[in-house]
């Protein structure tokens, strides 16, 4: 199975910060990569797919770049609606999977 | 508005069945693949089971195999994950999640399973 590492697991930062986080897959994906946001209680929601296309309907301030083994996702200025546990997720093959978290939380 | 409402959860003990239902409304059921999606308490995602529109095609995690089925039934607008031999590490939050053109696009608020002695 594909693996995927997020770094940081976890991240403090203010509103109005940029951050960005990152994803590793253990081999190449090309751009079958996705980002999600989950909030306390809630289902995930679908931010980002193809590892740069953003999914209608989600702020311009989120972006994703990269592909092969190497992604990152970007919230250029933060809001305080944006604080949540984000994952990457590979669907280049079967067995999808998701990366362990990364909880953005305020400073 | 696409809609997707899972049941069917519960508390059992370790080695017995259960069967979750998933109930899809506000799109055409049989355009989509779907997908079962579980979340341990606490802890992150992890996909569990994935079939084609038809039926024809179904995938499923390694922890999985070989105890959990799913199957799906286009007349009813309904998805199914059928669990037998329950493990207390198969305690979860299980989320129903349509396929969209590459991946979940929509999910359920997830139906509850605790399996404990």
């Amino acid at each position: 199975a594909i693996q995927l590492t997020q770094s940081p697991s976890s991240l403090s930062a203010s509103v109005g910060d940029r951050i960005t986080v990152t994803c590793r897959a253990s081999q190449g994906i090309s751009s079958t990569l996705a980002w999600f946001q989950q909030k306390p209680g809630k289902a995930p929601k679908l931010l980002i797919y193809d590892a740069s296309s953003l999914e209608s309907g989600v702020p311009s301030r989120f972006s994703g770049s990269g592909s092969g083994t190497d992604f990152t996702l970007t919230i250029s200025s933060l809001q305080p609606e944006d604080f949540a546990t984000y994952y990457c997720q590979q669907f280049n093959s079967y067995p999808f999977t998701f990366g362990q978290g990364t909880r953005l939380d305020i400073k | 508005e696409v809609q997707l409402v899972e049941s069917g959860g519960g508390s059992v003990q370790p080695g017995r069945s259960l069967r979750l239902s998933c109930a899809a409304s506000g799109f055409t059921f049989d355009d989509y693949a779907m997908h079962w999606v579980r979340q341990a308490p606490g802890k992150g995602l992890e996909w569990v089971s994935g079939i084609s529109w038809n039926g024809g095609s179904t995938d499923y995690a390694d922890s999985v195999d070989g105890r959990f089925t799913i199957s799906r039934d286009n007349a009813k607008n309904s998805l199914y994950l059928q669990m037998i031999s329950l493990r207390p590490e198969d305690t979860a939050l299980f989320y129903c999640a349509r396929g969209g053109r590459v991946t979940f696009d929509s999910w359920g608020q997830g139906t509850p399973v605790t399996v404990s002695s």
